[in-house]
């Protein structure tokens, strides 16, 4: 069964701190993992993508790593804002006849505090 | 370039009654999705046009829900009648084709009392 999970499930840093989310999947054929921020009451924003070859993919302060032989992804934050307070998302994207149809983790939700 | 377009951002209802939720895709993406999602939890697929065909609706509760997209652009979703465990937030999504980056709409916000 295809399934995405994520860790921790909520977390609270001080403003400034880094911090690190994980995503473990068992994804099979493998297309793509996503990282998506969704700030309450708002729909999921792309902050990355990476395919089966890329290890690593920055975007600003955020960046994300994927361990496609262990299925493994990563998203890190550094310097961390009040505005990065939201619920990061994990999806991993696999092939059917159909085309590509995603799997969604139920998410980290992350706190920044002063 | 616009984003996705949904309304309302808000709705409440009383149990057994019907509710429609309109979505405007980003001009020329193909491929439209709509999502629920319930507090907590991630976004679960209802249902996948590719145009104005359906490409998969195997997780839609087709005695209460139902969904179209006449012309291959804008979509409605509707519920009828709506349950107390409806309430969540119902996400459009579109792509430029069935392989490519998603683009969420805000949402709308469905509280069934």
């Amino acid at each position: 069964k295809n399934q995405v999970e994520q860790s921790p499930q909520s977390l609270i840093i001080l403003e400034g701190k880094n911090c690190t989310l994980q995503c473990n999947y068992t994804v099979s054929p493998f297309s793509n993992l996503r990282w998506y921020k969704q700030d309450t009451g708002r729909g999921p924003v792309s902050l990355t993508i990476m395919t089966f070859s890329e290890n690593t993919k920055s975007n600003g302060r955020y960046t994300a790593t994927l361990d496609a032989d262990t299925k493994q992804s990563s998203l890190h934050i550094t310097a961390s804002q009040l505005s990065d307070s939201a619920s990061y998302i994990c999806v991993v994207s696999f092939f059917t006849g159909g085309g590509n149809k995603l799997t969604f983790g139920t998410g980290t939700q992350l706190k920044v505090e002063l | 370039e616009a984003g996705v377009a949904q309304s309302p951002r808000y709705k409440i209802i009383e149990k057994r009654q019907s509710v429609a939720f309109w979505c405007n895709p980003i001009s020329g993406h193909a491929t439209l999705y709509w999502y629920q999602q319930i507090l907590g939890q991630g976004p679960k697929l209802l249902i996948q046009f590719q145009n104005n065909g359906v490409v998969d609706d195997s997780q839609l509760p087709k005695d209460r829900f139902s969904a179209e997209r006449l012309k291959g652009v804008d979509s409605t979703l509707k519920i009828q009648p709506a349950k107390l465990e409806d309430s969540a937030v119902y996400l459009c999504a579109s792509s430029v084709d069935r392989e490519d980056g998603y683009t969420f709409g805000s949402g709308t916000r469905l509280t069934v009392v």
